[in-house]
């Protein structure tokens, strides 16, 4: 299965300020997925990066606040904009199909104080 | 509210004892996934159930689909240290390739 390289892994970061984090995959995928964890909960979903085309967001979450790129097959980022308290979370990205299952990346645990 | 809602939320236990999480949902999944987290990484995938009524064994874990697709159980028998952690069901709808993810059991076995 694929390999994923996600940094950084933790982060403390000023409000206001914006955090840009990276995942590197070792095989080309088409889909890959953005999540955010908040403190002892569940994982919830960001948005879908697809390559060629604008990222596809979830209810809640806008282009604006988590700019995603993916300039190939192989990479992404997510970035964390104008960040605030309420952003501390983990934020992880993933690959992977419904039907066999997701792999994930070792997570980015940010700090907003 | 969740789609998938997981019970119970917080297991604590100790060594050798059986434990059972629940996965429910009024919603039909194509598949179900189960996933176990430790502190500073990410989700592993434990397996994939996608057939109704589908039973798999993984060692000492076992893990049941509904006959429904619509729930599913994870049964570990005589937990041990290792199996502490945070576990996650997750649902595939029928059409594309999201995940849906329960709120997550987090397990402690005590030595």
């Amino acid at each position: 299965s694929a390999v994923i390289s996600q940094k950084p892994s933790r982060d403390i970061c000023q409000r206001g300020t914006s955090l840009t984090i990276q995942c590197q995959v070792d095989s080309q995928v088409t889909m890959m997925f953005w999540y955010r964890q908040q403190p002892g909960q569940s994982l919830t979903l960001i948005a879908t990066a697809n390559q060629g085309s604008e990222a596809t967001y979830e209810s809640g979450f806008v282009i604006d606040k988590f700019p995603i790129s993916r300039p190939n097959l192989t990479f992404s980022t997510l970035t964390v904009s104008n960040m605030s308290p309420e952003d501390s979370s983990i934020y992880l990205c993933s690959l992977g199909t419904g039907a066999y299952g997701y792999t994930f990346g070792s997570g980015t645990r940010l700090t907003v104080v | 509210t969740q789609l998938l809602e997981q019970s119970p939320q917080f297991l604590s236990i100790q060594e050798g004892e059986n434990l059972t999480v629940y996965c429910n949902s009024s919603s039909v999944f194509s598949s179900l996934q189960w996933y176990r987290q430790e502190p500073g990484e990410g989700p592993v995938l434990l397996v994939t159930v996608v057939t109704g009524g589908e039973v798999k064994k993984l060692k000492r874990l076992t893990f049941q689909f509904g006959d429904a697709r619509k729930d599913s159980s994870l049964h570990i028998t005589a937990a041990q240290p290792g199996d502490t952690g945070l576990y996650l069901c997750a649902g595939a709808r029928a059409a594309g390739n999201k995940l849906t993810f329960g709120g997550g059991t987090r397990v402690l076995v005590k030595p």
